[in-house]
């Protein structure tokens, strides 16, 4: 089975530019998570969807990060505009829904620089 | 919210080396708790995980007992192996509402030399 499919794997932009992440869940998962990743901060969540719905978005950092999941296979988040300080590794995430399963099933990551 | 803290590492082992990496958490009642791995340039994945207290987790040789006495989550293994070589973090959910989202420790670094 395909496990989180996460695009692009590395991208490299400059300053003030649109970055666009983008992430297909497992197949009947319903819940949705997006990660940052550094080595300052280690791995914070940023948002999470259930049923498609943004459940929490309190560690969105800021208005220049959105995210959306139109629909139960496809999810982006957008930077726009970049700045250095957001270069890390984005990380999706989804999961069956049902309290406390804790399992998690990660993608392989976006790895980003902002230059 | 519940909050969880780990040893920091690098932790260096020779191979063969038993294995502790501390876990302490902080949480309203007692909630499931997980360790997770991450191997070089991959995403994460469950290791293993404990539902209540005193319940032991276990999984490729990785043991984690749920001590609420002392809250606390420690990975071991008795005699690890270079392919072991990773970064592990401590989880628990946010909170006893949070569902699977959770709270990550700062991760451990893990390095096995032969």
């Amino acid at each position: 089975d395909a496990g989180v499919i996460q695009s692009p794997r590395h991208e490299v932009t400059e300053m003030g530019q649109e970055v666009t992440l983008r992430c297909k869940p497992i197949s009947g998962h319903n819940s949705l998570f997006w990660y940052r990743q550094t080595m300052m901060r280690g791995l914070e969540l940023l948002i999470y969807f259930n049923n498609n719905v943004p459940i929490d978005d309190s560690g969105m950092p800021e208005d220049r990060f959105s995210a959306k999941m139109p629909n139960a296979s496809f999810s982006t988040l957008k930077i726009q505009p970049s700045e250095p300080r957001d270069s890390a590794v984005y990380f999706c995430a989804s999961s069956l829904g049902g309290f406390n399963t804790g399992e998690l099933f990660f993608g392989e990551g976006s790895r980003l620089t902002v230059l | 919210g519940n909050s969880v803290t780990q040893m920091e590492g690098p932790v260096t082992l020779s191979e063969e080396a038993f294995l502790t990496i501390n876990c302490t958490y902080t949480a309203t009642g007692y909630p499931s708790l997980f360790w997770y791995v991450q191997y070089p340039g991959e995403g994460l994945q469950l290791l293993l995980k404990a539902t209540k207290a005193d319940d032991k987790g276990s999984n490729k040789g990785f043991e984690a007992t749920y001590r609420k006495e002392t809250t606390s989550f420690h990975l071991e293994k008795g005699s690890v192996q270079v392919s072991d070589s990773a970064v592990y973090f401590c989880a628990l959910p946010f909170n006893n509402n949070a569902g699977n989202m959770l709270t990550f420790g700062g991760g451990t670094r893990l390095m096995v030399k032969p």
